[in-house]
Protein backbone atom coordinates (compact mmCIF):
# COMPACT_ATOMS: atom_id res chain seq x y z
CA UNK A 1 0.00 0.00 0.00
CA UNK A 2 1.13 3.74 -0.51
CA UNK A 3 1.38 6.29 1.91
CA UNK A 4 2.47 10.18 1.93
CA UNK A 5 3.64 11.98 4.45
CA UNK A 6 4.43 15.73 4.50
CA UNK A 7 6.55 16.92 7.67
CA UNK A 8 5.87 20.18 8.17
CA UNK A 9 2.37 20.53 9.17
CA UNK A 10 2.86 24.41 8.95
CA UNK A 11 5.81 26.90 7.17
CA UNK A 12 5.53 30.62 8.33
CA UNK A 13 8.10 32.11 5.73
CA UNK A 14 8.64 36.23 5.10
CA UNK A 15 7.80 37.38 1.53
CA UNK A 16 10.69 36.45 -0.95
CA UNK A 17 11.84 33.98 0.77
CA UNK A 18 12.37 30.78 -0.96
CA UNK A 19 10.60 27.65 0.73
CA UNK A 20 10.56 23.98 0.40
CA UNK A 21 8.01 22.11 1.72
CA UNK A 22 9.10 18.18 2.18
CA UNK A 23 7.25 14.97 1.44
CA UNK A 24 7.95 11.74 1.53
CA UNK A 25 6.04 8.67 0.20
CA UNK A 26 6.09 4.90 0.59
CA UNK A 27 5.36 2.64 -2.52
CA UNK A 28 6.03 -0.84 -3.31
CA UNK A 29 5.73 -0.20 -6.75
CA UNK A 30 6.27 2.72 -9.35
CA UNK A 31 3.76 5.46 -8.43
CA UNK A 32 3.45 8.86 -9.94
CA UNK A 33 3.35 11.91 -7.70
CA UNK A 34 1.69 15.27 -7.78
CA UNK A 35 1.74 18.31 -5.68
CA UNK A 36 -1.97 20.37 -5.45
CA UNK A 37 -2.72 23.59 -3.87
CA UNK A 38 -5.83 24.88 -1.73
CA UNK A 39 -6.91 28.03 -1.42
CA UNK A 40 -9.79 28.40 1.52
CA UNK A 41 -13.05 27.21 0.43
CA UNK A 42 -12.12 26.13 -2.89
CA UNK A 43 -10.81 22.85 -4.61
CA UNK A 44 -7.64 21.63 -5.49
CA UNK A 45 -5.67 22.85 -8.35
CA UNK A 46 -2.81 21.12 -9.93
CA UNK A 47 0.76 22.78 -9.37
CA UNK A 48 2.77 19.89 -10.90
CA UNK A 49 3.62 16.11 -11.63
CA UNK A 50 5.97 13.61 -12.38
CA UNK A 51 5.32 11.01 -14.13
CA UNK A 52 8.23 9.87 -15.95
CA UNK A 53 11.83 11.42 -17.38
CA UNK A 54 13.33 14.34 -15.90
CA UNK A 55 13.54 14.28 -12.37
CA UNK A 56 12.95 18.16 -11.61
CA UNK A 57 9.63 18.98 -12.99
CA UNK A 58 8.62 22.89 -12.95
CA UNK A 59 4.94 23.65 -12.43
CA UNK A 60 2.85 26.61 -12.53
CA UNK A 61 3.05 29.49 -10.51
CA UNK A 62 7.26 29.48 -10.15
CA UNK A 63 7.22 26.41 -8.23
CA UNK A 64 9.20 23.45 -8.82
CA UNK A 65 9.59 19.56 -7.29
CA UNK A 66 12.51 17.03 -7.49
CA UNK A 67 11.49 13.45 -7.22
CA UNK A 68 14.59 11.52 -5.73
CA UNK A 69 13.78 7.64 -6.20
CA UNK A 70 16.38 6.75 -3.45
CA UNK A 71 15.09 8.80 -0.63
CA UNK A 72 11.46 8.29 -1.75
CA UNK A 73 10.79 12.25 -1.28
CA UNK A 74 9.58 14.77 -3.85
CA UNK A 75 10.10 18.24 -2.43
CA UNK A 76 8.55 21.17 -3.35
CA UNK A 77 10.46 24.29 -3.75
CA UNK A 78 9.83 28.26 -4.75
CA UNK A 79 12.97 30.45 -4.72
CA UNK A 80 10.89 33.76 -4.00
CA UNK A 81 7.17 33.29 -2.53
CA UNK A 82 4.40 36.18 -2.57
CA UNK A 83 1.94 36.70 -0.02
CA UNK A 84 -0.54 35.26 -2.94
CA UNK A 85 0.92 31.57 -2.16
CA UNK A 86 -0.48 31.42 1.35
CA UNK A 87 -2.56 28.20 1.33
CA UNK A 88 -2.65 24.58 2.07
CA UNK A 89 -0.34 22.46 0.02
CA UNK A 90 -0.92 18.40 -0.59
CA UNK A 91 1.02 16.12 -1.82
CA UNK A 92 -0.13 12.68 -3.43
CA UNK A 93 0.49 9.62 -5.16
CA UNK A 94 -1.36 7.49 -7.51
CA UNK A 95 -2.77 4.53 -6.26
CA UNK A 96 -0.71 1.36 -7.35
CA UNK A 97 1.15 0.89 -10.50
CA UNK A 98 0.14 3.03 -13.49
CA UNK A 99 -2.73 3.92 -11.70
CA UNK A 100 -5.32 6.96 -12.49
CA UNK A 101 -4.21 10.50 -12.22
CA UNK A 102 -7.89 10.85 -9.79
CA UNK A 103 -7.43 8.12 -8.05
CA UNK A 104 -4.91 9.45 -5.16
CA UNK A 105 -3.20 9.14 -1.69
CA UNK A 106 -3.27 12.60 -0.57
CA UNK A 107 -0.46 13.43 2.00
CA UNK A 108 -2.27 15.60 5.60
CA UNK A 109 -1.18 18.99 3.99
CA UNK A 110 1.46 21.86 4.63
CA UNK A 111 0.19 25.38 5.18
CA UNK A 112 1.90 27.84 4.01
CA UNK A 113 1.69 31.16 5.68
CA UNK A 114 3.61 34.23 3.74
CA UNK A 115 4.44 37.22 5.84
CA UNK A 116 4.81 40.67 5.42
CA UNK B 1 -14.42 28.20 -18.19
CA UNK B 2 -15.33 25.73 -15.37
CA UNK B 3 -14.80 21.98 -16.63
CA UNK B 4 -15.63 20.22 -13.41
CA UNK B 5 -18.76 22.10 -11.45
CA UNK B 6 -20.37 21.50 -8.34
CA UNK B 7 -23.07 22.66 -6.76
CA UNK B 8 -24.16 24.02 -4.51
CA UNK B 9 -20.73 25.53 -3.07
CA UNK B 10 -22.24 25.90 -0.11
CA UNK B 11 -24.68 23.43 1.31
CA UNK B 12 -26.48 23.41 5.01
CA UNK B 13 -28.40 20.25 6.17
CA UNK B 14 -29.97 19.26 9.28
CA UNK B 15 -28.71 16.14 11.13
CA UNK B 16 -30.10 13.33 9.89
CA UNK B 17 -32.10 14.68 7.01
CA UNK B 18 -30.95 13.20 3.55
CA UNK B 19 -28.77 15.59 1.37
CA UNK B 20 -27.75 15.39 -2.25
CA UNK B 21 -24.48 17.09 -4.05
CA UNK B 22 -23.99 17.50 -7.58
CA UNK B 23 -21.15 17.48 -9.53
CA UNK B 24 -21.46 18.10 -13.54
CA UNK B 25 -18.45 18.06 -16.44
CA UNK B 26 -18.54 19.03 -19.71
CA UNK B 27 -15.72 17.15 -20.11
CA UNK B 28 -17.14 14.25 -21.62
CA UNK B 29 -14.88 11.84 -19.30
CA UNK B 30 -15.27 8.26 -18.44
CA UNK B 31 -14.18 8.48 -14.66
CA UNK B 32 -15.83 10.27 -12.13
CA UNK B 33 -14.66 10.41 -8.43
CA UNK B 34 -16.08 11.66 -5.15
CA UNK B 35 -13.49 12.80 -2.40
CA UNK B 36 -14.49 13.68 1.18
CA UNK B 37 -12.23 16.45 2.82
CA UNK B 38 -12.62 17.11 6.93
CA UNK B 39 -11.82 20.11 7.93
CA UNK B 40 -7.33 20.19 8.52
CA UNK B 41 -7.49 16.71 7.09
CA UNK B 42 -6.12 14.90 3.78
CA UNK B 43 -8.52 14.54 1.05
CA UNK B 44 -10.22 10.94 1.30
CA UNK B 45 -11.58 8.87 -1.81
CA UNK B 46 -14.97 7.71 -1.25
CA UNK B 47 -15.79 5.96 -4.60
CA UNK B 48 -15.52 6.34 -7.82
CA UNK B 49 -17.27 5.08 -11.26
CA UNK B 50 -15.79 4.28 -14.48
CA UNK B 51 -18.59 4.94 -17.07
CA UNK B 52 -21.77 2.98 -15.53
CA UNK B 53 -19.32 0.54 -13.08
CA UNK B 54 -19.33 1.72 -9.47
CA UNK B 55 -16.51 1.05 -7.48
CA UNK B 56 -16.22 1.78 -3.86
CA UNK B 57 -13.55 2.45 -1.26
CA UNK B 58 -13.89 -0.31 1.48
CA UNK B 59 -14.09 2.05 4.20
CA UNK B 60 -16.52 4.16 2.81
CA UNK B 61 -19.95 4.29 5.43
CA UNK B 62 -22.71 2.83 3.97
CA UNK B 63 -24.26 6.14 4.63
CA UNK B 64 -22.96 7.39 1.82
CA UNK B 65 -24.46 6.45 -2.29
CA UNK B 66 -23.62 7.53 -5.39
CA UNK B 67 -25.57 7.53 -8.53
CA UNK B 68 -24.44 8.92 -12.32
CA UNK B 69 -27.27 8.90 -13.94
CA UNK B 70 -25.56 10.11 -17.51
CA UNK B 71 -21.62 10.69 -18.37
CA UNK B 72 -22.34 14.47 -17.35
CA UNK B 73 -23.48 13.87 -14.12
CA UNK B 74 -22.74 12.30 -10.87
CA UNK B 75 -24.62 12.72 -7.42
CA UNK B 76 -23.11 12.11 -3.99
CA UNK B 77 -26.57 11.29 -1.38
CA UNK B 78 -25.55 11.23 2.39
CA UNK B 79 -28.68 9.35 3.76
CA UNK B 80 -29.08 10.44 7.13
CA UNK B 81 -25.94 12.93 7.97
CA UNK B 82 -24.21 13.31 11.17
CA UNK B 83 -22.61 16.41 12.66
CA UNK B 84 -19.41 13.75 11.92
CA UNK B 85 -20.24 14.24 8.18
CA UNK B 86 -19.51 18.09 8.07
CA UNK B 87 -16.76 18.74 5.31
CA UNK B 88 -15.45 19.75 2.18
CA UNK B 89 -16.58 17.35 -1.20
CA UNK B 90 -14.68 17.50 -3.65
CA UNK B 91 -15.44 16.16 -7.16
CA UNK B 92 -12.87 15.23 -10.09
CA UNK B 93 -12.90 13.74 -13.58
CA UNK B 94 -10.22 11.77 -16.07
CA UNK B 95 -10.64 10.69 -18.98
CA UNK B 96 -9.60 7.06 -18.36
CA UNK B 97 -8.21 5.41 -15.58
CA UNK B 98 -4.98 5.07 -16.86
CA UNK B 99 -1.93 6.80 -15.14
CA UNK B 100 -1.53 9.08 -18.09
CA UNK B 101 -4.91 11.16 -18.16
CA UNK B 102 -5.28 14.27 -15.90
CA UNK B 103 -7.81 14.43 -13.26
CA UNK B 104 -9.56 17.34 -12.82
CA UNK B 105 -11.27 18.46 -9.74
CA UNK B 106 -14.69 21.14 -9.19
CA UNK B 107 -14.28 23.57 -6.50
CA UNK B 108 -15.87 21.57 -4.05
CA UNK B 109 -18.92 21.95 -2.06
CA UNK B 110 -18.47 22.94 1.86
CA UNK B 111 -21.47 20.81 4.06
CA UNK B 112 -22.55 21.84 7.02
CA UNK B 113 -24.86 19.11 9.08
CA UNK B 114 -26.96 21.32 11.97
Amino acid sequence: AQSVTQLDSQVPVFEEAPVELRCNYSSSVSVYLFWYVQYPNQGLQLLLKYLSGSTLVKGINGFEAEFNKSQTSFHLRKPSVHISDTAEYFCAVTRGYGGSQGNLIFGKGTKLSVKP
Amino acid sequence: DAMVIQNPRYQVTQFGKPVTLSCSQTLNHNVMYWYQQKSSQAPKLLFHYYDKDFNNEADTPDNFQSRRPNTSFCFLDIRSPGLGDAAMYLCATSRDGDGYTEAFFGQGTRLTVV
